[in-house]
């Protein structure tokens, strides 16, 4: 049973508008959001994070919105440029209970110019 | 550069086979993390050690088995492959042990069973 699902497996988005990737949990014992950006032959590399006790952090242009009630996380990037043409992953974890990271499948993101 | 490195990048074998898949960690990071992406599936956690002993425990079939020496450097071994068993395996490491701490990722081994 996926705990981390990512609904939208592609997004495309024309360059200066904004993209948001969305995703879903399950466990209602996450405290411990991340969002991971992922180019062909690279591995993931940490983009943001967010814990419980907010429902928005900033970074530039990325920002994660968290609605705990509703069990969802989005990732807006305004704006958004042709070099985050890549794949986004969500992940999530019980972070004080110390448990590992649950990742989404992700979602490919393609920005035109 | 995330500083983590994983040899070999590519790895071609027979069903039946074992490999082994090396990471060496960033400078100063004490734990890492063996994670799994086979296609259409997200990253799927196998593993973790940290500063040499095993941490945490996620979906690793009992074919595969891993060990963290005192150096911190890493290795995955995978045994009696089969075809479902190609993927990417991809290594992180971080100074902590708690997800909270950034995982640093390496670029990846891709293990093809033939």
């Amino acid at each position: 049973d996926q705990q981390v699902k990512q609904n939208s497996p592609s997004l495309s988005v024309q360059e200066g508008r904004i993209s948001i990737l969305n995703c879903d949990y399950t466990n209602s014992m996450f405290d411990y959001f991340l969002w991971y950006k992922k180019y062909p032959a690279e591995g993931p590399t940490f983009l943001i994070s967010i814990s419980s006790i907010k429902d928005k952090n900033e970074d530039g242009r990325f920002t994660v919105f968290l609605n705990k009630s509703a069990k969802h996380l989005s990732l807006h990037i305004v704006p958004s440029q042709p070099g985050d043409s890549a794949v986004y992953f969500c992940a999530a974890s019980e972070a004080q209970a110390g448990t590992a990271l649950i990742f989404g499948k992700g979602t490919t993101l393609s920005v035109s110019s | 550069d995330s500083g983590v490195t994983q040899t070999p990048k590519h790895l071609i074998t027979a069903t039946g086979q074992r490999v082994t898949l090396r990471c060496s960690p960033r400078s100063g990071d004490l734990s890492v993390y063996w994670y799994q992406q086979s296609l259409d599936q997200g990253l799927q956690f196998l593993i973790q050690y940290y500063n040499g002993e095993e941490r945490a425990k996620g979906n690793i079939l009992e074919r595969f088995s891993a060990q963290q020496f005192p150096d911190l450097h890493s290795e995955l071994n995978l045994s009696s492959l089969e075809l479902g068993d190609s993927a990417l395996y991809f290594c992180a490491s971080s100074v902590g042990h708690l997800s909270s701490y950034e995982q640093y990722f390496g670029p990846g081994t891709r293990l093809t069973v033939t």
